[in-house]
């Protein structure tokens, strides 16, 4: 496809359950970042790859969340032990390489934790 | 923490309007960027304007940064109901990779 895929559109699930979201980056594109939008506010960082390394993953919240990129292309968002607190929006974007230079977003996974 | 603060958080204007967003940041930047959302879609880039740029215009949008000032604007002018959006700046974090975004503008466009 021509732009960035992420799966599920929408995830709900209970409380203390593991979640995996999926992003697929516009092809060929090294640089994969993974931001959390809750409502009413703009996305917040949560971590970047450059090729099949995480290059920054400050804005993940605690250990229960963790980003893969085994191949440097389609890349998971992997949450632990899920709480209420972890529903939001979450998008990925890609870019051709690093540095300054626009990102393209996927519409995101909204994540309902019930 | 967020960056960025934009204002207004809310804005309606009728078509043919023009429509003025401004952003305010904290630290030093390399550049700053605009994107634009519809609702339950993705962010969508509309302008970079890098830090020893003071204005840059694209189509209808023209931007303007004031680095003394850690401030940006974005205009659009003869807006239409399909610019109907939220509108966030968003900077490089003392020239890192990541994109710090502000909360946004809605902007909502009368027909």
């Amino acid at each position: 496809g021509a732009g960035v895929s992420q799966t599920p559109s929408n995830k709900v699930t209970e409380k203390g359950k593991y979640v995996e979201l999926r992003c697929d980056p516009i092809s060929g594109h090294t640089a994969l970042y993974w931001y959390r939008q809750s409502l009413g506010q703009g996305p917040e960082f949560l971590i970047y790859f450059q090729g099949t390394g995480a290059a920054d993953d400050s804005g993940l919240p605690n250990d229960r969340f963790f980003a893969v990129r085994p191949e440097g292309s389609v890349s998971t968002l992997k949450i632990q032990r899920t709480e209420r607190g972890d529903s939001a929006v979450y998008l990925c974007a890609s870019s051709p390489t690093t540095g300054t230079q626009p990102q393209h977003f996927g519409d995101g996974t909204r994540l309902s934790i019930l | 923490s967020q960056q960025g603060e934009e204002d207004p958080q809310a804005l309606s204007i009728q078509e043919g309007e023009n429509a003025t967003m401004n952003c305010s940041y904290k630290t030093s930047i390399n550049n700053l960027q605009w994107y634009r959302q519809n609702s339950g879609r993705g962010l969508v880039h509309l302008i970079l304007i890098r830090s020893n740029e003071r204005e840059k215009h694209s189509g209808r949008l023209r931007v303007t940064l004031d680095t003394s000032k850690k401030s940006s604007s974005l205009l659009i002018t003869a807006s239409r109901a399909a610019d109907t959006a939220s509108y966030f700046c968003a900077t490089d974090w003392g020239g890192s990779e990541k994109l710090v975004f502000g909360k946004g503008t809605k902007l909502t466009v009368n027909p």
